[in-house]
Formats: C-alpha cells, structure tokens, sequence
C-alpha cells in the first residue's frame, strides 16, 4: 500500500528566501499532487506531475518528480507572505483513483 | 459556478444523533469522494463511488453510510454520533480517465 512522507511538518521561513519542502512515497505512484489549504478552506490544486522528471512551475512554485528516487519536491523561490499555507503532496497507485495525502507542511512566511 | 458544493458548512450536535451531509458536483465527473481531517490536518480517504457504484471503502465504522442516487450526488450519513467523530468532512470529484479532483469546502463537524 502507498505511503506517503512529507518534511517539515513546520516551516517558518523569511520573506525573499528559497526552500523546498520534500515528498517520499514507498512505492510505484501513478500520479503526484501538490495541494495547498488555507486555514479553514478547502484544497487548492498546484500540480500533478505524472512521470519521471515532470517539473512544472507556476509563480514562485516548481514542483518536481524523481520516480526512481521516489520523491517529490515543491520548491519556493523568494517566498512572500502570500503563500503561507499548509501544503500536501499525495500520490495514486495502481490505477486506483484513491488519494494518499502525506502529513501536510505548515508553512509561514515572516517579514 | 461549476463547483464541488457541500451542505452544510458547519454541523454542532451531541453525541448519540444521526446526521447527514450532502455533496454535489456539477463538473459531469464520475467518481466521488469523501475524505475526513483530523485534527492535525491529516487527510484520509474514506469512501469513492463510480457512477453510483461503491468502490473504495476504507476502515470505516459501519456508522458511516454513503449514498449516491446519481453520478452527481454523495452523501454521508452518521449514526449514532460520537466525539470522534469530530473533524472536517470534504467531498471531491474527479474524472477518472483524466485525473485531477476537485474538492468541496468542508463540512466542520463538531460531536459535544
């Protein structure tokens, strides 16, 4: 069955600075997503990166997929307050439409 | 607006009580979901229907009973409510030969 790994669980970084935030799974995913979540919203569809070496960018965001390493990453480059927010990766396998979420990392971005 | 919607938002009761939540997608996918987070934000998958078929049911107690009447419905049903219980409920969509799932608001459930 899939697992999926996420660190940090916290985050606190200042504005201007680069991170990446790290996503492991166990085993053969079909799919990799990145999501983000608010404090009390809903889910927010970043990326879905589908084979190996997919890397896909959307503002200050890049996210990346190494299937023989079994990792993911989600970059941020120059973050500012805007995006402070949990961020999740999950994963799909077999076919099976199932989402496996990893833990989440609570980011906050400080001036 | 082409959405996941959920009713209602949020849903305070004691325990003990029967309660429902319903979803709606009007995006024309065929595969529902519910997903539960706890406390600590953690996401897992609950049950998924395709066109109206049962095809994922996780370790759920059998308190829990979804029902679809149509490609476009979900909802949950709780018997028997406990503190536990407590946490926010989100539906989902998604087209299974494409992927990528659009999710509901939430529903904020609270057993005092």
């Amino acid at each position: 069955e899939l697992k999926v790994e996420q660190n940090p669980l916290f985050l606190s970084m200042q504005e201007g600075k680069n991170y990446t935030i790290y996503c492991n799974y166990s085993t053969t995913s079909d799919r990799l997503y990145w999501y983000r979540q608010d404090p009390g919203k809903s889910l927010e569809s970043l990326f879905v990166l589908l084979s190996n070496g997919a890397v896909k960018q959307e503002g200050r965001l890049m996210a990346s997929l190494d299937t023989k390493a079994r990792l993911s990453t989600l970059h941020i480059t120059a973050a500012v307050h805007d995006l402070s927010a949990t961020y999740f990766c999950a994963g799909t396998q077999g076919g099976n439409e199932k989402l496996t979420f990893g833990t989440g990392t609570r980011l906050t971005i400080i001036p | 607006d082409t959405a996941v919607s959920q009713t209602p938002k949020y849903l305070v009761t004691q325990m003990g009580n029967d309660k429902s939540i319903k979803c709606e997608q009007n995006l024309g996918h065929d595969t529902m979901y519910w997903y539960k987070q706890d406390s600590k934000k953690f996401l897992k998958i609950m049950f998924s229907y395709n066109n109206k078929e049962l095809i994922i049911n996780e370790t759920v107690p059998n308190r829990f009973s979804p029902k679809s009447p149509d490609k476009a419905h979900l909802n949950l049903h709780i018997n028997s409510l406990e503190l536990g219980d407590s946490a926010v409920y989100f539906c989902a969509s998604s087209r299974t030969t494409i992927g990528g799932y659009t999710f509901g608001s939430g529903t904020r459930l609270t057993v005092v």
